[in-house]
């Protein structure tokens, strides 16, 4: 069936780097996908969205990149600090109907100081 | 903080058992999705409740049910209770496409 994935399960940075997390989805008919956050012991944290009619959206240190012909997502974070050690999700839904999202497995980040 | 919260934090059931898991929405949100997190994966959608009625439901048995109160606070009830229900339960209260997550319950059942 359509599924959300993620290419690495796990990430090691040192603090200061730039990160960059990918994800490959596989639903042509989904049009809005979300990056979350979840720390250990809380639920995950909405960090950016982006809708398939744009290709970059950027936030606070944070940018996500969409690119639609080869169905692949990236949240890339600028300056990584400890406090982003987390598992990030990356999320596929379409707009317009019920938001119920997919979620992929996660990809755990580490940054070391 | 999201404004959403959940009751209990844990809770440790016996297979056979029923557990009732309560969700109070973020003020406004009308929406409000439950999941169900094994540990190491990413959360499964189980059901969505829209202004107290059902509103789009994933691939869980019927013994997994829900309630969505006139004050749009929520339960998930889970009845006749398996091992592998152990997990992290999340809700999420919504308007339009974004979602916002309690902490959630996590469920260990023995």
């Amino acid at each position: 069936g359509e599924s959300v994935g993620l290419h690495l399960p796990t990430l090691s940075v040192q603090e200061g780097d730039n990160s960059i997390i990918n994800c490959a989805y596989s639903n042509s008919a989904s049009d809005y996908f979300i990056w979350y956050k979840q720390e250990s012991g809380k639920g995950p944290q909405f960090i950016i969205d982006i809708r398939s009619n744009m290709d970059k959206r950027q936030g606070q240190r944070v940018t996500v990149l969409l690119n639609k012909t080869v169905k692949h997502l990236s949240l890339q974070i600028a300056a990584t600090q400890p406090g982003d050690s987390a598992v990030y999700f990356c999320a596929e839904t379409q707009a317009g109907g019920s938001y119920i999202p997919t979620f992929g497995r996660g990809t755990s980040l580490i940054v070391h100081p | 903080e999201t404004g959403v919260t959940q009751s209990p934090t844990h809770l440790i059931k016996t297979r056979g058992q029923q557990v009732t898991l309560r969700c109070s929405s973020q003020s406004g949100h009308n929406t409000v999705s439950w999941y169900q997190q094994a540990l190491g994966q990413g959360p499964q959608f189980i059901f969505q409740y829209y202004r107290e009625e059902e509103n789009g439901r994933g691939n869980f048995p019927p013994r997994f049910s829900g309630l969505q109160f006139p004050n749009y606070s929520s339960e998930l009830n889970v009845n006749a209770l398996e091992l592998d229900d152990s997990a992290l339960y999340l809700c999420a209260s919504h308007i339009q496409e974004t979602q916002y997550f309690g902490p959630g319950t996590r469920l260990l059942v023995l």
